[in-house]
């Protein structure tokens, strides 16, 4: 299986930060990777998808970009409503797998 | 807009069979992928395969011997049976919607399943 690790698992930071969170695979998915938003007690939505194509209807202020095994999911100004947990997830091979996330809380 | 919405016992009790289903509206089950994906109580998403409205179907490794997906397109439904639960596998059950290159677009709100005696 493709193991998926993110990091950090969990941060802090204000409104209007710029955030960045990391997810590397241990093999190469090219470009198939997702990234979610899961808001607790509700399921996942999509945010990003093929690394860097944003999702309709998601802010702008979201970004991906990475290839391989290397990627980045940004938020250029972080908001209220950006506290949650993302995931990463490749969608290259099965079994498709996920990262162990990474909790954004708003100071 | 197509909706999804699982349904099954709340309670399973351990070494029993956990059975879900997930009802598509808005929508044909017909061409498309269709995943179920768990997540345990406070911890991360576990993806456990898909069934293709054909019947074929993809299961993870880690639960390939205990798991048996099945669709229905006349009920426009697809369904989970996952055999000899243990306190492991109690969290809330997810179905999603995909096509074969495609992440997971479109999500169902999710079952809690409680493994316990």
């Amino acid at each position: 299986d493709v193991q998926m690790t993110q990091s950090p698992s969990t941060l802090s930071a204000s409104v209007g930060d710029r955030v960045t969170i990391t997810c590397r695979a241990s093999q190469t998915i090219s470009g198939w990777l997702a990234w979610y938003q899961q808001k607790p007690g509700k399921a996942p939505t999509l945010l990003i998808y093929k690394a860097s194509t944003l999702e309709s209807g998601v802010p702008s202020r979201f970004s991906g970009s990475g290839f391989g095994t290397e990627f980045t999911l940004t938020i250029s100004s972080l908001q209220p409503d950006d506290s949650a947990t993302y995931y990463c997830q490749q969608y290259n091979v099965y079994p498709r797998t996920f990262g162990l996330g990474t909790k954004v809380e708003i100071k | 807009q197509v909706q999804l919405l699982e349904s099954g016992p709340g309670l399973v009790k351990p070494s029993e069979t956990l059975s879900l289903t997930c009802a598509v509206s808005g929508d044909s089950i017909n061409n498309y992928y269709w995943s179920w994906i768990r997540q345990p109580p406070g911890k991360g998403l576990e993806w456990i395969g898909y069934i293709y409205y054909t019947g074929s179907t993809n299961y993870s490794p880690s639960l390939k011997s205990r798991v048996t997906f099945s669709v229905d397109t006349l009920e426009n439904q697809f369904s989970l049976k996952l055999t000899s639960v243990t306190a492991a596998d109690s969290g809330v059950y997810f179905c999603a919607r995909h096509t074969f290159g495609d992440p997971l677009r479109v999500w169902g709100q999710g079952t809690l399943v409680t493994v316990s005696s």
